[in-house]
């Protein structure tokens, strides 16, 4: 079964407008940590954001922000006021078993979203 | 700030023959990954080092080792190369429970 799941393939969005991408995750692990990556067109994956399972708050780095429903099992990423470089692709990954810091488990990464941003 | 090295940046190899793929992680990283991304796919675990030792192997072929060094530089080396093993191959660090901060990645084209 898919652990991770990005719905959309691609998405479009307007320069200087908000844009959500969507993430479910599959895992009955109660400690797992979520992340985003963006992977520009040149190929090197950039980390964009980390949200832990036991964290109360939503997670923000900038203009991105995580928006964690845990009961819906949705990791959610928002990109406020985009920006021509935000076109890339956006990886959702995870990684189980992360209680307090001790996990050096792997990522399992979603399929990806095509994000294209216009002017 | 220091980032993940990786070399070679881009290899051709022809079918049957071997590779070697270096990877020195960000100083004072004591855990290092190997990923696999096949043309429009996302990225596959291959294995894992924390301080040295093999902590996780996932879909790694037989063909394939890896092995981490005294100085935390680690190497992929893969054999016998078939077509469907051109992919970016990535190789991520992080201090233990942390986010993994990935390298430029190497493209192996194998032809």
């Amino acid at each position: 079964a898919q652990k991770i799941t990005q719905t959309q393939p691609g998405m479009f969005v307007q320069e200087k407008e908000a844009v959500t991408l969507d993430c479910t995750y599959d895992t009955s692990d109660p400690s797992y940590g979520l992340f985003w990556y963006k992977q520009p067109s040149s190929g090197e994956m950039i980390f964009l954001i980390y949200q832990g399972s036991y964290d109360q708050q939503n997670a923000t780095e900038g203009r991105y922000s995580l928006n964690f429903q845990k009961a819906r099992k949705s990791a959610n990423l928002v990109i406020s006021a985009s920006q021509l470089g935000d076109s890339a692709m956006y990886f959702c990954a995870m990684r189980e078993g992360d209680a307090g810091g001790t996990s050096y488990g792997k990522l399992t990464f979603g399929q990806g979203t095509i994000l294209t941003v216009h002017p | 700030a220091a980032g993940v090295i990786q070399s070679p940046r881009h290899l051709i190899k022809e079918k049957r023959e071997t590779a070697t793929l270096k990877c020195y992680p960000i100083p004072r990283h004591d855990t290092v990954y190997w990923y696999q991304q096949g043309p429009g796919q996302d990225p596959q675990f291959l294995i894992s080092f924390y301080e040295k030792m093999q902590s996780d192997k996932g879909s790694i072929p037989d063909r394939f080792s890896a092995q981490q060094f005294s100085d935390y530089h680690s190497e992929l080396n893969m054999s016998s190369l078939e077509l469907g093993d051109s992919a970016l191959y990535f190789c991520a660090s992080s201090i233990q429970g942390y986010e993994q901060y990935f390298g430029p990645g190497t493209r192996l084209t194998v032809t």
